[in-house]
């Protein structure tokens, strides 16, 4: 197993546009979590997913929108995009909506300029 | 609100000297704590947790609710311990597997 996969690996974008980015989960896990990290600190949770409903929500405004698809995997999407959009962002996945172990993908590094 | 706090952005230590990682956490509840490594080119990854009462590589870390503290210490350091450390805690309960992360400390052992 591959663990955890995400992509892209980076990317580059443009104040206002809108961004996607992909996740793929263990192979059986059906949660899936999106964190976002700035240069400096540590990850911050955005959302977590569970057999495709949203089980939980950080403080990000509602240009951040995300969703589970029934093979597990997940996409979120960033619109009208910042410049302090600019962070790496982390997919974790567990088996179980409560877990004491979550799996962290290698993230994807979105600049926008 | 819950929040985590890692006071030294960086500690470096000398091959053979203890190591200890401060954590401290803010939350009237009872919070599950921590603590996840981050090697060079590596993705974050679990290092103990303190509901397993476990060592890990020679860390513990004993959660210590009076002092709201979960400091991950190690006996003898070793340059395979260089890396990024991050204490976190989750309330499971409430939030699932929301993890509330601390800014982190980066561990240098030197030879």
């Amino acid at each position: 197993d591959a663990g955890v996969t995400q992509s892209p690996t980076h990317l580059i974008k443009t104040r206002g546009q809108q961004v996607t980015l992909r996740c793929s989960p263990i192979s059986g896990h059906k949660s899936v979590s999106w964190y976002q990290q700035v240069l400096g600190q540590g990850p911050q949770f955005i959302f977590q997913y569970y057999e495709k409903e949203e089980r939980g929500r950080g403080n990000f405004p509602d240009r951040f929108s995300a969703r589970q698809f029934p093979n597990y995997s997940s996409e979120l999407n960033v619109n009208a995009l910042l410049l302090g959009d600019s962070a790496l962002y982390l997919c974790a996945s567990s088996f179980l909506t409560v877990s004491y172990e979550q799996y962290f993908g290698p993230g994807t590094r979105l600049t926008v300029t | 609100a819950q929040r985590v706090t890692q006071p030294e952005k960086l500690l470096s230590v000398f091959k053979g000297a203890p190591v200890e990682l401060k954590c401290n956490y803010s939350y009237s509840g009872s919070p599950e704590l921590f603590w996840y490594v981050q090697y060079s080119r590596q993705r974050l990854q679990l290092l103990l947790r303190h509901i397993s009462r476990e060592s890990i590589k020679g860390f513990t870390a004993d959660l210590n609710k009076g002092e709201t503290s979960f400091h991950l210490k190690k006996p003898f350091a070793q340059e395979e311990d260089s890396a990024m450390y991050y204490c976190a805690l989750t309330l499971f309960k409430e939030y699932g597997n929301k993890l509330v992360f601390g800014a982190g400390t980066i561990l240098r052992v030197k030879s």
